[in-house]
């Protein structure tokens, strides 16, 4: 079990609604990430918090609204998905973004979206 | 068993046998590379690094080579277990002037049969 922890597991919305994914690390980490996985394509990087504040938003559209209250905690807002947008998202940390002594990432394990 | 990583995106091989998974990375000043293991429901796991300053580096029973001429990584998993089912991903990291951020290949799915 990773210090990463990420709810819902699994989430169905139609396009219209409204959700929230949630990320937890327990890790004393500064840094945190939302990547989306799609089937057959590499991790995509969405958007980078290093102490809270966007470090990173890779052109990722405006219907995905990210939020990091603190250093342990970061939120992908969604509204208005597109069925195209079904994938894993997952969440990882690190120690923090800039940290050359360390580049790994902790992932937690996803949440499973469907957008119907 | 061997895959060629990012253009041959599954590899079987038979349990008790070894592993090699490749992969080509893209940025020559890339100075840090990852392997991660991802298992069905899971999120993606590390199984070892190597920094650019290195050729070689082994963990328990898995080894990372490194070939900067040809930008090249492989990972051996040796006596592959039927718990070593799972997508491998490879990752490089841009310099650190430019955010270390890490850069994931296509993945590799390794299945063992008994």
């Amino acid at each position: 079990e990773t210090g990463v922890t990420q709810t819902p597991r699994h989430l169905v919305m139609g396009m219209t609604n409204k959700k929230s994914l949630k990320c937890e690390q327990h890790l004393g980490h500064n840094a945190m990430y939302w990547y989306k996985q799609s089937a057959k394509k590499p991790l995509e990087l969405m958007f980078v918090y290093n102490f809270k504040e966007q470090t990173e938003n890779n052109s990722v559209p405006s219907r995905f609204s990210p939020e990091c209250p603190n250093s342990s905690h970061l939120f992908l807002h969604l509204h208005t998905l597109q069925p195209e947008d079904s994938a894993l998202y997952l969440c990882a940390s690190r120690t923090k973004a800039w940290d050359q002594s360390s580049y790994e990432q902790y992932f937690g394990p996803g949440t499973r979206l469907t957008v119907t | 068993g061997e895959s060629v990583g990012l253009h041959l995106p599954t590899l079987s091989v038979q349990e008790g046998d070894n592993s090699i998974i490749n992969c080509a990375y893209s940025n020559s000043a890339s100075d840090y590379f990852i392997w991660y293991k991802q298992e069905s429901g899971k999120g993606p796991q590390f199984i070892i690094d190597i920094r650019s300053n290195m050729d070689k580096r082994q963990g328990q029973r898995v080894t990372v080579l490194l070939n900067k001429t040809v930008k090249h990584l492989s990972l051996q998993i040796a006596a592959t277990q039927p718990g070593d089912s799972a997508v491998y991903f490879c990752a490089e990291t841009k310099p650190y002037n430019q955010g270390g951020k890490l850069i994931f290949g296509q993945g590799t799915e390794l299945s063992v049969k008994p």
